[in-house]
């Protein structure tokens, strides 16, 4: 069975520091992995993803994570915090052979703060 | 992007009333919707699987004479919860997978959710 755990329910920065959110998953098979963002009372924002190819993946607003298969590991990364970044954050793994993009395992989420 | 809207965002009923929530995939098609139910400070969990035209696909544990889902169109789910009680107080979100209309196949686009609390 695929899990994901996602260390740190709350993580705080000062504005224009590094941002690292992670994300560890566990799959028999290669994963498609996710990272999704949560404002307030609102729905999921694809960040990014990773289905193939280039492990390190580039999503919106500055946000990049690695793929590292050896540490099964898929962190979330921005080198500098805004303000604007403030939000809950969701790491999800896909069953790469299960055909339905819509069997996502959430992790449990990381709410990030961001401080002036 | 494609946009997926759900209505409505938030909701208050009395208990024993039913509630009827939609999700309405505006600029594309979408033969599966996915039902999400998320519990404060937590993460979603699947409730159930949508597919236009059949019978929704429930996960385990989840009351399908309860969580009523139907998938109408292919712009189109609702999900109903019978008969709420408190404990169904709750944040529902859905989302819609793209089939065509240029988007990448399959990803998931998500709803903004509809908050339902019962008294």
């Amino acid at each position: 069975a695929q899990s994901v755990t996602q260390l740190g329910s709350h993580v705080s920065v000062s504005e224009g520091a590094l941002v690292l959110l992670r994300c560890n998953y566990s799959s028999s098979v290669p994963p498609y992995l996710f990272w999704y963002v949560q404002y307030p009372n609102q729905g999921l924002q694809l960040l990014l993803k990773y289905t193939t190819g280039a492990t390190l993946v580039k999503g919106i607003n500055g946000f990049e994570a690695e793929f590292k298969k050896s540490e099964t590991s898929f962190h979330l990364t921005k080198p500098s915090a805004h303000m604007s970044d403030a939000a809950e954050y969701f790491c999800a793994v896909s069953d790469r052979y299960g055909g339905s993009q819509g069997n996502l395992i959430f992790g449990k989420g990381t709410k990030l703060s961001v401080k002036p | 992007g494609a946009v997926v809207s759900q209505h409505p965002s938030r909701v208050i009923c009395k208990s024993g009333t039913s509630v009827k929530i939609e999700c309405r995939s505006l600029d594309f098609q979408a033969t599966t919707m996915f039902w999400y139910r998320q519990f404060p400070k937590q993460s979603l969990m699947l409730m159930a699987t949508s597919n236009e035209g059949s019978k929704a696909t429930y996960e385990q544990g989840v009351e399908k004479d309860k969580f009523l889902i139907n998938h109408a169109s292919l712009t189109l789910s609702t999900l109903t919860v019978t008969s709420a009680h408190p404990e169904d107080s709750s944040f529902y979100i859905c989302s819609a997978r793209a089939v065509s209309g240029g988007l990448p196949d399959g990803e998931l686009f998500f709803g903004e959710g509809s908050r339902l609390t019962v008294l």
